[in-house]
């Protein structure tokens, strides 16, 4: 158990719909990321957070955004959804941002599109 | 762009032998980490080992060792003693030393250990 915990665990949805994905981080860690993880693309990285702030940006669509909390939890949002955005989506979770830092990862969530 | 590349989709082993998993990164700065992290099929990603670029000694982790050669771009993952809960996935990853701590990560290996 890594101390980062995702819900749900599962989501199953319409095309068209829009979803929350949540994420806790280890306890102290202030810095938040989310990666996807699909068949086509393999692991990407989506974008980061630091204290509640946006710190770097991936490949992420302009119909996902996301946002960290002051109590430093993270939320990733997904709007009109394809069936393409089905994946894993995870996040991952380090003290700081700096490069000494060792992310890790949540248990993810699978995220189905019909 | 950094890019990093698993040139063996499957690889398979014998329980208590020895398996290395290949990875190889492109890059053009000088300070980076690199990182394996396993999937078993509970889809968890976990870290098994890291490597800071600047050291020249190569990371251990009990049964986990890599080779690291950083003028040939070669981050190699030795498994010895394998087991049977080493089968999973291994992800090779790479992060810059820069302000940009994203992950990038090879497409994977996929580890069978044969009892």
């Amino acid at each position: 158990d890594s101390g980062v915990t995702q819900t749900p665990k599962h989501l199953i949805t319409a095309t068209g719909q829009r979803v929350t994905l949540r994420c806790s981080p280890r306890s102290g860690d202030l810095s938040v990321y989310w990666y996807q993880q699909s068949l086509d693309q393999g692991l990407q990285f989506l974008i980061q957070y630091y204290n509640g702030e946006e710190r770097a940006k991936g490949n992420i669509l302009e119909r996902f955004s996301a946002q960290q909390f002051p109590d430093l939890h993270s939320e990733l949002n997904l709007s009109s959804l394809e069936l393409g955005d089905s994946a894993l989506y995870f996040c991952a979770s380090s003290p700081l941002p700096s490069g000494t830092d060792t992310q890790y990862f949540g248990p993810g969530t699978r995220l189905t599109v019909l | 762009a950094q890019t990093v590349t698993q040139s063996q989709p499957e690889m398979s082993v014998q329980e208590a032998e020895t398996v290395t998993l290949s990875c190889t990164y492109d890059t053009s700065e000088s300070d980076y980490y690199l990182f394996w992290y396993k999937q078993p099929p509970s889809r968890q990603m976990i870290l098994v080992i890291r490597q800071e670029a600047y050291k020249q000694q190569n990371a251990t982790e009990n049964r986990f060792s890599v080779n690291f050669q950083k003028a040939a771009k070669s981050f190699s993952l030795k498994i010895s003693d394998s087991q049977l809960g080493d089968a999973a996935m291994y992800f090779c990853a790479y992060r810059g030393g820069g302000s940009n701590y994203k992950l990038t990560f090879g497409k994977g290996t996929l580890l069978t250990v044969n009892p």
